[in-house]
């Protein structure tokens, strides 16, 4: 069945390298959220697209962090540099908006990524 | 702005018992609500949602919702728990044109005794 699917599904690096994190949708969804999931925090939306162009990414420190969709069937999270502070389980999710309305949204099964 | 309040970060219950997690919600157009279940190591799946037509909603597992504008709540329920439905469980509001936006509460853990 069809499943969003996220790579890699863990990562540890050091703090200042770069991590880059890659998200397949589910094909024929048009949104793809980033969202970050932390146990102070709970869960946070980052940044989302529509049809490949970014609609918001308020909630992204834009300083080190980036996304961008490089074709309908990849997304990524860029973060150079990588901070302690970044450590959490990152979120890909997929949904098909019709107009403005989108009501499911199917997430993939995160990037737990530690930054040491 | 809007909001969502999940009452107790951990709830207990035995097994067959009633299962009742709460979640209220701020906001100030009529908005679409969801639970969300997350099972460890794994991401989120959606149990059930409303979006305006029955206030109560029924989902998968067994579990439903009902929505009540006038407490402004959507508390999830089960009549009787089963080990397998331990896990973490999210509400989550989005309004209405904002292009499926999601605020999530901050969870509640769900432990079922043998």
């Amino acid at each position: 069945d069809a499943r969003v699917t996220q790579t890699p599904r863990h990562k540890v690096t050091e703090m200042g390298q770069e991590v880059t994190m890659r998200c397949q949708p589910i094909l024929g969804h048009n949104t793809v959220f980033w969202y970050r999931q932390t146990m102070m925090q709970g869960l946070e939306l980052l940044a989302y697209f529509r049809n490949r162009a970014p609609l918001d990414d308020s909630g992204m420190p834009k300083d080190r962090f980036s996304a961008e969709m490089p074709d309908a069937t990849l997304a990524t999270l860029k973060i150079q540099p990588s901070e302690p502070r970044d450590s959490a389980v990152y979120f890909c999710a997929s949904g098909l908006a019709q107009g403005a309305a989108l009501y499911e949204q199917y997430f993939g099964p995160g990037t737990r990524l530690t930054v040491t | 702005a809007q909001s969502v309040t999940q009452l107790g970060s951990h709830v207990s219950v035995s097994e067959g018992a009633l299962v009742l997690l709460r979640c209220n919600y701020s906001s100030s157009v009529p908005p679409y609500l969801f639970w969300y279940v997350q099972y460890p190591n794994q991401g989120l799946q959606l149990l059930l949602k409303y979006t305006s037509a029955a206030t109560l909603v029924k989902g998968i597992n067994g579990f439903e919702a009902e929505f009540k504008k006038s407490e402004t709540s959507f508390h999830l329920t089960k009549p009787s728990a089963h080990m397998s439905d331990a896990a973490e469980y999210f509400c989550a509001v989005s309004v209405r044109g904002s292009q499926g936006n999601l605020i999530f509460g901050k969870g509640t853990k769900l432990s079922v005794k043998p």
